[in-house]
């Protein structure tokens, strides 16, 4: 099992530039997270979809969007990329037990020039 | 606002020492706690999960719960420089669907 999958690992954007993050999960989990990681900040919630079909907004969702495309993709959008979108962004997915762990994908490092 | 507090640190512990991070959170209605390890430029990794008051033993890292407190703590024994991390302390709700809360994560260092 591979896990949680995110593409790409890096990319490099300049202002207004759109692009999409791709996350991929094999565990059959049904939830599905969008985090960004900032220096001092945490990690903070950006999107989740708690099933195939549903999506949520979380601590921090302006400038971004997302599709759950099926119930083992989920990707991130942003459609107009601003300097504070550079950041670090992981995708974690989780099953639907009593137990709410969480499992991460590797990250992508995201600059907005 | 939900709110999970932690040192930032660093901690700095030698090595064979015991590391104690702590952790507090705001939210009484929480229940589920966990401890997560994120080596720098790299992803989090669960560590350790604890769901009731008292202690919780896994090898070197034993997790301790206080609700009537609001406090979770990690115990590392033996500490080793390759548990040099930052480490990252999360709660959230049980039943039904809810999201964690994250702290910002306590970095420490083990010297040889």
């Amino acid at each position: 099992n591979a896990g949680v999958t995110q593409t790409p690992k890096f990319q490099v954007l300049k202002t207004g530039q759109s692009m999409t993050l791709q996350c991929a999960q094999d565990m059959n989990h049904n939830s599905m997270y969008w985090y960004r990681q900032d220096p001092g900040m945490g990690l903070r919630l950006i999107y989740y979809s708690a099933s195939e079909g549903t999506t949520d907004k979380g601590e921090v969702p302006n400038g971004y969007n997302v599709s759950r495309l099926n119930k083992r993709e989920f990707s991130l959008r942003l459609e107009s990329a601003a300097p504070s979108q550079t950041s670090v962004y992981f995708c974690a997915s989780s099953g639907t037990g009593v137990i709410d762990t969480q499992y991460f994908g590797p990250g992508t490092r995201l600059t907005v020039l | 606002q939900k709110e999970v507090e932690q040192n930032s640190g660093p901690l700095s512990v030698p090595e064979g020492a015991i590391a104690s991070l702590n952790c507090t959170y705001s939210d009484r209605g929480s229940q589920s706690f966990f401890w997560y390890r994120q080596y720098s430029g790299k992803s989090p990794e669960l560590i350790m999960s604890i769901y009731s008051n008292g202690d919780k033993e896994d090898g070197r890292f034993t997790a301790q719960l206080n609700k009537a407190s609001q406090y979770v703590s990690l115990l590392i024994r033996d500490s080793q420089p390759s548990d040099s991390a930052t480490y990252l302390c999360a709660v959230t709700r049980r039943g039904g669907y809810s999201t964690l809360t994250f702290g910002k994560g306590t970095m420490l260092l083990v010297s040889p």
